[in-house]
């Protein structure tokens, strides 16, 4: 089936530090791709998107590209900030997937220290 | 402003009573979803509707209920019949069309002590 495999965390970094979140997943065909972020004790808010291979989704700063030849979409930020402290998800929505649901990567805990 | 609404934020429940967790959205989606998410991990899918009166069973629908009787509101029923369901419950919406983005309401609290 479908699925998503995201770096485990938590992931510290400093203030204006280079930030890559690993990426990877398994579909049928060619899903479309999705990063969410959730600040604590929040909802999900959509952070960036593409939907077929090549596509560069980015959003505040932050960038990932669909590579179908390796199936990531890793996702990067060039310097981050305190504010950027948050949970991110990877996420797939499969071609045809029942009721276009999303299948989600288990989340990558980011803390940014001034 | 157009957006999600889940009531209550936080829930506290006794062992064995039902609960009902209350989505509402007024983006003219026709698609909801109920997602449950446990702590330090990613999100599962309980329940979605993809047009009213028709929803259909997620990958951990046991011991969950729900009805879709109008296209904005999608309620969530916990029963006594779910083992574990203390988490972080949280409702989406789309367009119910391929590659449209999901988006999610602000969550709901439960703690069944």
């Amino acid at each position: 089936g479908d699925s998503v495999t995201q770096m485990e965390g938590p992931v510290t970094l400093s203030e204006e530090a280079f930030l890559t979140i690993n990426c990877t997943y398994t579909a049928t065909g060619y899903p479309s791709l999705f990063w969410y972020v959730q600040y604590p004790g929040e909802g999900l808010q959509l952070l960036l998107k593409a939907t077929k291979a090549d596509d560069k989704g980015s959003n505040k700063g932050f960038e990932a590209t669909y590579r179908k030849e390796t199936t990531s979409f890793h996702l990067e930020k060039g310097s981050v900030q305190v504010s950027d402290s948050a949970v991110y998800f990877c996420a797939l929505q499969a071609v045809k997937a029942a009721g276009n649901k999303l299948t989600f990567g288990g989340g990558t805990r980011v803390l940014v220290k001034p | 402003d157009g957006g999600i609404t889940q009531s209550p934020k936080y829930l506290f429940r006794k062992e064995g009573q039902n609960v009902t967790l209350s989505c509402e959205q007024n983006l003219n989606h026709d698609a909801m979803y109920w997602y449950r998410q446990d702590p330090g991990q990613g999100l599962r899918l309980i329940y979605y509707s993809q047009i009213v009166n028709d929803f259909q069973k997620g990958d951990i629908a046991e011991g969950y209920s729900v009805s879709r009787e109008k296209k904005e509101s999608f309620p969530l029923t916990v029963t006594s019949a779910q083992k574990n369901p203390t988490a972080f419950y949280l409702c989406a919406s789309s367009s119910g069309r391929g590659g449209n983005t999901i988006y999610f309401g602000e969550g709901s609290w439960l703690t069944v002590v």
